[in-house]
C-alpha cells in the first residue's frame, strides 16, 4: 500500500512569513496526526483529526497555527505568521482504528521547515 | 502522566556486535509501549510494540524488546548490529484515548564497520 505523503520536503522562509503543509494519509486511515520535531528532540503531537473532525488540538499553538482537514482525508497545516523558533520538521502520520490506543501510528517523511 | 525517557543521547557499537538502546517509563495502569526508526530524511518507521503478553516482544529488521515490569523498562535489543541500523531510535508510549504517542528525546545508534 501507498504510505504517508507530504510536500513539501522542505521550506526555507523569513520569519513572519507564512506556510502551508500538505498531508494525504494511507487510504482508509480515519486518523490524522501532525507532530512537530525540533532537532535533537522527539516529536511533539500538534493535533489529531478522527476523520474531518478534530479529536485533540490542547497543544497546537492556536494563534499561528491552524491546520484542516475538510474531507477527512488529506489534511493542510498553516502557519502564519511563522517565527524562528518554528524551525522544525513537521511529521503527518495516519492509524486505522479511530480510538485503538494499541495501534500503531504510520509516519510521511516529514517536512523540513527552516524560518530564518 | 505517562512518559517515557532514554537516558543515553548516542550509542556506538562495532558492527556484529550485539546492539541495546534504553527506556524507561512512567505509566499509569498497563503500559503499552513502542519503539521507532527514524534513517535520515525520512519519516518513522515502526518497530515493535509491547501490549500483553511476553515480556520478550520481537519486532522488523531483527530487532526486539524486553519488557521489565519491576525496573519499569523496555529496552531495544538486536543480537548483532549492521552498519545499516545507524539510526535515530524512539521509544514512546501511548496517552489518553485516540492513541497520541509521548516520544521519548531518541538515542543516535552509531554502528561502525
Amino acid at each position: 500500500e501507498a504510505g504517508v505523503a507530504q510536500s513539501p520536503r522542505y521550506k526555507i522562509i523569513e520569519k513572519r512569513q507564512s506556510v502551508a503543509f500538505w498531508c494525504n494519509p494511507i487510504s482508509g486511515h480515519a486518523t490524522l496526526y501532525w507532530y512537530q520535531q525540533i532537532l535533537g528532540q522527539g516529536p511533539k503531537l500538534l493535533i489529531q483529526f478522527q476523520n474531518n473532525g478534530v479529536v485533540d488540538d490542547s497543544q497546537l499553538p492556536k494563534d499561528r497555527f491552524s491546520a484542516e482537514r475538510l474531507k477527512g482525508v488529506d489534511s493542510t497545516l498553516k502557519i502564519q505568521p511563522a517565527k524562528l523558533e518554528d524551525s522544525a520538521v513537521y511529521l503527518c502520520a495516519s492509524s486505522h482504528p479511530p480510538q485503538g490506543i494499541t495501534y500503531e501510528q504510520y509516519f510521511g517523511p516529514g517536512t523540513r521547515l527552516t524560518v530564518t | 502522566a505517562q512518559s517515557v525517557a532514554q537516558p543515553e543521547d548516542q550509542v556506538n557499537v562495532a558492527e556484529g556486535n550485539p546492539l541495546t538502546v534504553k527506556c524507561t517509563y512512567s505509566v499509569s495502569g498497563n503500559p503499552y509501549l513502542f519503539w521507532y526508526v527514524q534513517y535520515p530524511n525520512r519519516g518513522l518507521q515502526f518497530l515493535l510494540k509491547y501490549i500483553t503478553g511476553d515480556n520478550l516482544v520481537k519486532g522488523s529488521y531483527g530487532f526486539e524488546a524486553e519488557f521489565n515490569k519491576s525496573q519499569t523498562s523496555f529496552h531495544l535489543k538486536k543480537p548483532s548490529a549492521l552498519v545499516s541500523d545507524s539510526a535515530l531510535y524512539f521509544c514512546a508510549v501511548p496517552w489518553a484515548a485516540g492513541n497520541k504517542l509521548t516520544f521519548g528525546g531518541g538515542t543516535r545508534v552509531l554502528v561502525k564497520p
